[in-house]
């Protein structure tokens, strides 16, 4: 059964601690992305990489590392420095080609303690 | 600035009271146009694909169409199963990430 998974679900966050995201797929898809969803707002972009071992800032990379070292994996840190991390993220694949479509995980909720 | 912008904001309709929502953009040049799906809690599930002015697409109660500056998602005889968010994105010329651009959604709540 193909698909994207995230965990955990929920994950809580102590001031001054890096907390890391896993995403994987097992759709042999090359691109991976990771989005942040805030209230009222639309999804938007954190990192992405379109191949393994090479990955590029999206539009609010600020805060964030990520790696992507395997074409299945591309876990996403949140770091110290990210001061509103409070938020719904989500990590998407889609394959290479111009009419391909971005899947979804079920997302991953970050809460500050 | 590319833009997407969904309206109405929420849209609250009886069993079978067919609606449209729409999704207006300005973009410097449009690759695809995506419709999706979010519930409560959980990542946003993929609906349709458009990529020409002109182009319609179906799915059960669901039929999406496009036109240069904004696409519409019609519902016809909802049911409330059919409650959520509906979230409209763009895919653009010109970029190497193939990044999506997204409107802030359009809640939807269909009451029995």
């Amino acid at each position: 059964d193909g698909g994207i998974t995230q965990s955990p679900k929920y994950l809580f966050r102590k001031e001054g601690q890096n907390v890391t995201l896993s995403c994987e797929q097992n759709l042999n898809h090359d691109a991976m992305y990771w989005y942040r969803q805030d209230p009222g707002q639309g999804l938007r972009l954190i990192y992405y990489s379109q191949i393994v071992n090479d990955f590029q800032k999206g539009d609010i990379a600020e805060g964030y590392s990520v790696s992507r070292e395997k074409k299945e994996s591309f876990p996403l840190t949140v770091t110290s420095a990210q001061k509103n991390p409070t938020a719904f993220y989500l990590c998407a694949s889609r394959r290479q080609g111009d009419k391909e479509t971005q899947y979804f995980g079920p997302g991953t909720r970050l809460l500050v303690l | 600035e590319d833009q997407v912008t969904q309206s109405p904001e929420a849209l609250r309709l009886q069993e079978g009271e067919s609606s449209s929502l729409n999704c207006s953009y300005t973009v410097s040049g449009l690759r695809g146009l995506f419709w999706y799906r979010q519930d409560p809690g959980k990542g946003p599930e993929f609906l349709f694909t458009l990529y020409s002015a002109g182009e319609e697409k179906e799915k059960e109660r669901l039929k999406a169409t496009l036109t240069k500056k904004e696409s519409f998602l019609h519902i016809t005889a909802p049911k409330p199963e059919d409650s959520a968010t509906y979230l409209c994105a763009v895919s653009l010329y010109g970029g190497a990430t193939n990044k999506l651009i997204f409107g802030t959604g359009t809640l939807l709540a269909v009451q029995p």
